[in-house]
C-alpha cells in the first residue's frame, strides 16, 4: 500500500531564502507525482505535475524533481516571498486515486 | 483549464439532517472524487466515480453516499449528518487515468452542530 511522507511538517524561513520541500513514497510504481498549494481554509491549487517518465518540471520560481528509484520528490522554491506562505502537499497515484502526504506548512517571514 | 466548482464554501447543518454537497466540473473529465481533510489526518478518499452512474468506495465511505447522474456533476450525500462529519470536503476531477493530474475545487467547510 502506497504511503506518502512529507518532512518537515512545518518550516519557517526569512524572505529571499531558497528552500527545498521533501516528499517520499514507498511504492515506485507510480503514474505521476503532483505538488499542490493550499492556503488556509481554501482548496488545493496545482503547482506542478511530473509524469513518471520525467525527472523534473519547472514553473517560474518553482522546480520539482522526481526520483522514482529512491521514492523521492523535491519541490525547490527560489527566492522565497511572504506570499509563498501556505501548506504544500504532494500526491502520487496508482490507477485512479491519489495518496496525499500530510503537507509541509511553510511560513516566509518578511 | 478544468474548473471544478463546489456550490458552497461554508455550510452549517444540524445533527440528523440530510446534507447534499454539490460539485460540478466544466470539462469532459471521466473521473471525479470526494475527499475529506482533517487536521493531523490529511486528505482521505471518501468515494470516486470513473463514469456516469459508476462509483467506488474509497477509504472512508461509512456514513456517505454519492450520486453521478450526469458526467459533469458529482454529489456527496450525508444521509444523517453527525458531528464527526464536521470537516473540509474537497471535490476533484481528472481526465482518464490519473496520469493527467487532478484539479480540485475550492472546498466546502461543513460544520455539523
Amino acid at each position: 500500500k502506497q504511503e506518502v511522507t512529507q518532512i518537515p511538517a512545518a518550516l519557517s524561513v526569512p524572505e529571499g531564502e531558497n528552500l527545498v520541500l521533501n516528499c517520499s513514497f514507498t511504492d515506485s510504481a507510480i503514474y505521476n507525482l503532483q505538488w499542490f498549494r493550499q492556503d488556509p481554509g481554501k482548496g488545493l491549487t496545482s503547482l506542478l505535475l511530473i509524469q513518471s517518465s520525467q525527472r523534473e518540471q519547472t514553473s517560474g520560481r518553482l522546480n520539482a524533481s522526481l526520483d522514482k528509484s529512491s521514492g523521492r520528490s523535491t519541490l525547490y522554491i527560489a527566492a522565497s516571498q511572504p506570499g509563498d506562505s501556505a501548506t504544500y502537499l504532494c500526491a502520487t497515484s496508482g490507477t485512479y486515486k491519489y495518496i496525499f502526504g500530510t503537507g509541509t506548512r511553510l511560513k516566509v517571514l518578511a | 483549464d478544468v474548473k471544478v466548482t463546489q456550490s458552497s464554501r461554508y455550510l452549517v447543518k444540524r445533527t440528523g439532517e440530510k446534507v447534499f454537497l454539490e460539485c460540478v466540473q466544466d470539462m469532459d473529465h471521466e473521473n471525479m472524487f470526494w475527499y475529506r481533510q482533517d487536521p493531523g489526518l490529511g486528505l482521505r478518499l471518501i468515494y470516486f466515480s470513473y463514469d456516469v452512474k459508476m462509483k467506488e468506495k474509497g477509504d472512508i465511505p461509512e456514513g456517505y453516499s454519492v450520486s453521478r447522474e450526469k458526467k459533469e456533476r458529482f454529489s456527496l450525500i450525508l444521509e444523517s449528518a453527525s458531528t464527526n462529519q464536521t470537516s473540509m470536503y474537497l471535490c476533484g476531477a481528472s481526465l482518464g487515468a490519473s496520469s493527467y493530474g487532478y484539479t480540485f475545487g475550492s472546498g466546502t467547510r461543513l460544520t455539523v452542530v
